[in-house]
């Protein structure tokens, strides 16, 4: 089946720093996702992305999906503590099921 | 409502007993997604409905897995003779032909 490659699978950072985090696929989507989760919550939707080479900005937060349909990135500038949390990108066909990525876990250090 | 809410929040329950999972979509929201997050790991694909019917069925893990929608609207997993592997947050989504918002997840933990 599908498969996302998710990397880094954690950072260390330091307050302040930019982070870049990204996703590859095995196949073509039509929508990538970007969700962060916090501990005992759900995931909730920063960004999403429905165009080849679309990049999108939302605050701090920037995205692209790539040219090639098979990956897409995600960029934090200026990073604050609040921004810890686990990453993940998503990529979907149409109304089907997220396959998702395992997730980057970011820890920001004040 | 504004968003996806699922009940119970948390469930403890002993091995072999049954649960019931309940979710309320976004309004208006035409599909509805079951997925299973196990501790520290990604989120597992269970089950997809358009409406009222389920085209995709192929992540329910074995036949004590069921779910049901009504009304377009609530779904229903339900777990019959729960194992301990069963333990995990199980979160619902909802979308309109675009990017799925997810509800905070019924945590269950079979004893």
């Amino acid at each position: 089946g599908q498969q996302l490659n998710q990397s880094p699978q954690s950072m260390f950072i330091q307050e302040g720093e930019d982070v870049s985090m990204n996703c590859t696929s095995s196949s073509i989507f039509n929508t990538w996702l970007w969700y962060k989760q916090d501990p005992g919550e759900g995931p909730v939707l920063l960004i999403a992305l429905y165009k080849a080479g679309e990049l999108t900005s939302n605050g701090r937060l920037t995205a692209q999906f790539g040219i090639t349909r098979k990956d897409s990135f995600l960029n934090i500038s200026a990073s604050i503590p609040s921004d810890v949390g686990i990453y993940f990108c998503a990529g979907s066909s149409g109304n089907t099921p997220l396959v998702f990525g395992k997730g980057t876990r970011l820890s920001v250090i004040a | 409502g504004a968003g996806v809410s699922q009940s119970p929040s948390n469930k403890v329950t002993e091995k072999g007993k049954d649960v019931e999972l309940r979710c309320d979509p976004i309004s208006g929201h035409t599909a509805l997604y079951w997925y299973r997050q196990s501790l520290g790991q990604g989120l597992e694909f269970l089950i997809y409905f358009q409406g009222n019917s389920a085209p995709d069925k192929s992540g329910l893990p074995s036949d004590r897995f069921s779910a049901e929608r009504t009304g377009g609207s609530v779904s229903t997993l339900t777990i019959q003779r729960t194992q301990q592997e069963d333990s995990a947050v199980y979160l619902c989504a909802s979308s309109n032909l675009g990017a799925q918002y997810f509800g905070p997840g019924t945590r269950l933990l079979v004893l």
